[in-house]
């Protein structure tokens, strides 16, 4: 059975510092999303990794990817307050119908 | 391109009362999908269709039925509410290609459910 786990669950950090959020999951995977949800928003895509060493940036926000670790991880550098958001990681089913299995979610909040 | 839309955006049910989630999407794609979210579990998938007439349950299908007879179109049933199935619920949609799911997932703006 697939499994996503995040953590940390919460993050509560000042502006300008960085951290991480990780993801493992728990069997192979064709390709990895990071999706953000404001409160009372939908999902909106932020990366989508397709192979073992996969690195994506955009502005503050870099993920990557090993599939031999089964691990991906979503670095934030000098966080803003406009990052403050929930942050999902999902992994796709194996066959042919894009099923996903998401992660709990983490919950950053970024203080000024 | 409205994209995913889902009417309604929030209900009231009372246990045991019935209603139907409608998810439409405009951008032709093959694959469809119902989530539901609840705090702390990330999203589960219900149900979802890799076509139009096709149906096929995910993880939590227990207590919802679906239909798909338009292609631009993914119906969630629920046929006696729970208060077990107050939850968001998000429909999404993807491309294929040459019968395989392709890309990514596109996300409607969720309904909202409380059933007392």
């Amino acid at each position: 059975e697939l499994k996503v786990e995040q953590n940390p669950l919460f993050l509560s950090m000042q502006e300008g510092k960085n951290y991480t959020i990780y993801c493992n999951y728990s069997t192979t995977s064709d390709r990895l999303y990071w999706y953000r949800q404001d409160p009372g928003k939908s999902l909106e895509s932020l990366f989508v990794l397709l192979s073992n060493g996969a690195v994506k940036q955009e502005g503050r926000l870099m993920a990557s990817l090993d599939t031999k670790a089964r691990l991906s991880t979503l670095h934030i550098t000098a966080a803003v307050h406009d990052l403050s958001a929930t942050y999902f990681c999902a992994v796709i089913r194996s066959g042919n119908t894009g099923k996903l299995i998401f992660g709990q979610g983490t919950t950053l909040q970024v203080k000024p | 391109n409205a994209g995913v839309t889902q009417t309604p955006k929030f209900r009231v049910l009372k246990t045991g009362q019935s209603m139907t989630l409608l998810c439409a999407q405009d951008m032709n794609h093959e694959y469809m999908y119902w989530y539901r979210q609840d705090p702390g579990m990330g999203l589960r998938l219900i149900h979802y269709s890799v076509g139009e007439g096709t149906t096929a349950k995910g993880e939590v299908p227990d207590g919802y039925n679906v239909s798909r007879l338009k292609k631009q179109n993914f119906l969630l049933g629920l046929e006696s509410a729970a208060p077990s199935q107050t939850s968001v619920y998000f429909c999404a949609s993807s491309y294929s290609k040459g019968g395989r799911f392709d890309g990514e997932q596109y996300f409607g703006p969720g309904t909202r459910l409380t059933v007392t």
